[in-house]
């Protein structure tokens, strides 16, 4: 079964510092990528996304991702943290072919420390 | 402003009852999602829709009802067969065409009394 495994549970950054969060998808043809944040008891909100094309997107709030195809990941980072960027993070892949069907990681609790 | 509205945002059920999540967009999106979350697992599909009067199951619909008889509005009911419906569900929608992101309400926290 196609899967999508963000491997950080929790994730705990002093603010200034870089973040990368991993994530790696089973193998599929072409998948489409999204990373999603969540704030507690809050619906999710597009960070970014990849279709095609260059394989660094470029986010919202400073985000940005690259595509791996021969790593099967999409990693997202962020050169320097801020405290409000305390949230959980959400990797989804459409595997079917861009007809929207999504599969969503686990995610990842960030803590940002002062 | 266009977006989702997702209500009521706490919920709370009594065994054995069936009970009904609101789920109305403005966005004259064609698609809306219902997904479940649970603590450590992501989200799942419970139903989906991309047009009116037709949906389709995902992922986890046992348990679970939907109706789209308006575009505008696809409402998800959790009946008494579903053993373990304490969760925070998610109403998403999009609009027409491939390569389109979801766009989510904020969310109803369902509740077992």
């Amino acid at each position: 079964a196609q899967s999508v495994t963000q491997p950080d549970i929790h994730i705990t950054v002093s603010e200034g510092a870089s973040l990368e969060l991993r994530c790696n998808y089973s193998y599929g043809a072409t998948p489409y990528l999204f990373w999603y944040v969540q704030s507690p008891g809050q619906g999710l909100q597009l960070l970014l996304k990849y279709f095609s094309g260059d394989t660094l997107v470029q986010g919202i709030k400073g985000f940005e991702a690259e595509f791996k195809r021969s790593q099967s990941s999409f990693n997202l980072r962020k050169p320097s943290v801020h405290w409000s960027d305390a949230a959980e993070y959400f990797c989804a892949v459409d595997f079917s072919g861009g007809y929207n069907k999504l599969i969503f990681g686990a995610g990842t609790r960030l803590a940002v420390h002062p | 402003d266009g977006g989702i509205t997702q209500s009521p945002k706490y919920l709370f059920r009594k065994e054995g009852q069936n009970v009904t999540l609101s789920c109305e967009q403005n966005l004259n999106h064609d698609a809306m999602y219902w997904y479940r979350q649970d603590p450590g697992q992501g989200l799942r599909l419970i139903y989906y829709s991309q047009i009116v009067n037709d949906f389709q199951k995902g992922d986890i619909a046992e348990g679970y009802s939907v109706s789209r008889e308006k575009k505008e509005s696809f409402p998800l009911t959790v009946t008494s067969a579903q053993k373990n419906p304490t969760a925070f569900y998610l109403c998403a929608s999009l609009s027409g065409g491939a390569f389109q992101p979801q766009h989510f309400g904020d969310g109803t926290r369902l509740s077992i009394l």
